[in-house]
């Protein structure tokens, strides 16, 4: 399978724990995209980057969320000091930058965060 | 500040009834239009995608949508569904290259097809 994968598909943890998720994109894709999905909403975006280059943050991402992509490939997020607010699920999607024309996003399965 | 409007949050339909959601951005610059689809338990797919030229966009699944520019919508049609297009369906929208390539996505709405 060639697609967008993520890991873990599921993180149990406890308020005030760090966790970290994996985001491997197609392997051509030169841009990755993070989003947040909670119950009854859209995704939210929080982030992109064109290769390793963090292009845009969300307002949505406070101080304890980093995101890197550190060889222009796979990409983490980490949340530190999770708060129950923070249980949601956390998308990532990746696309081919084709100069100025639109993208199209091809999303992963998701991990999907609970914070007791 | 873009935004997405799906104003049906939730559409039950019989087998071979027509389906019409609706689909409303606010941006006012050049906009790329998308409906994905989210199947039970699988992840977001995407159905069909505007750009630029015929504003009657054919996707997947028999699944078709028509840009009008002047009323900022983007609504997706299918003429007769099947129990198996039960899913949420998302529309969202990107600036692209005049903005950013970021999705701004609607709430979504779910389908439930009786069978």
């Amino acid at each position: 399978d060639t697609g967008v994968s993520q890991n873990p598909r599921h993180k149990i943890t406890k308020r005030g724990q760090n966790v970290t998720f994996r985001c491997d994109p197609i392997s051509e894709h030169n841009r990755l995209y993070w989003y947040r999905q909670t119950l009854g909403q859209g995704p939210e975006f929080l982030t992109y980057f064109q290769n390793e280059a963090q292009l845009e943050k969300s307002r949505l991402l406070s101080d304890r969320f980093s995101a890197e992509r550190p060889k222009g490939s796979f990409s983490t997020l980490e949340i530190q000091r999770t708060e129950q607010g923070d249980s949601a699920m956390y998308l990532c999607a990746s696309s081919l930058a084709l100069g100025g024309a639109g993208d199209e996003q091809f999303f992963g399965p998701g991990t999907r965060l609970t914070v007791l | 500040a873009q935004s997405v409007s799906q104003h049906n949050h939730h559409v039950i339909l019989s087998e071979a009834a027509s389906l019409e959601l609706g689909c409303n951005y606010s941006y006012g610059g050049t906009v790329n239009l998308f409906w994905y689809v989210q199947y039970p338990g699988q992840h977001l797919q995407l159905l069909l995608k505007y750009f630029s030229g015929d504003p009657l966009v054919k996707g997947i699944k028999g699944f078709e949508a028509e840009f009008i520019k002047s009323k900022f919508s983007f609504n997706l049609r299918k003429p007769s569904v099947q129990w198996s297009d039960t899913a949420e369906y998302f529309c969202a929208v990107n600036a692209g290259a005049s903005g950013t390539y970021k999705y701004i996505f609607g709430t979504g709405t779910r389908l439930k097809v009786l069978a």
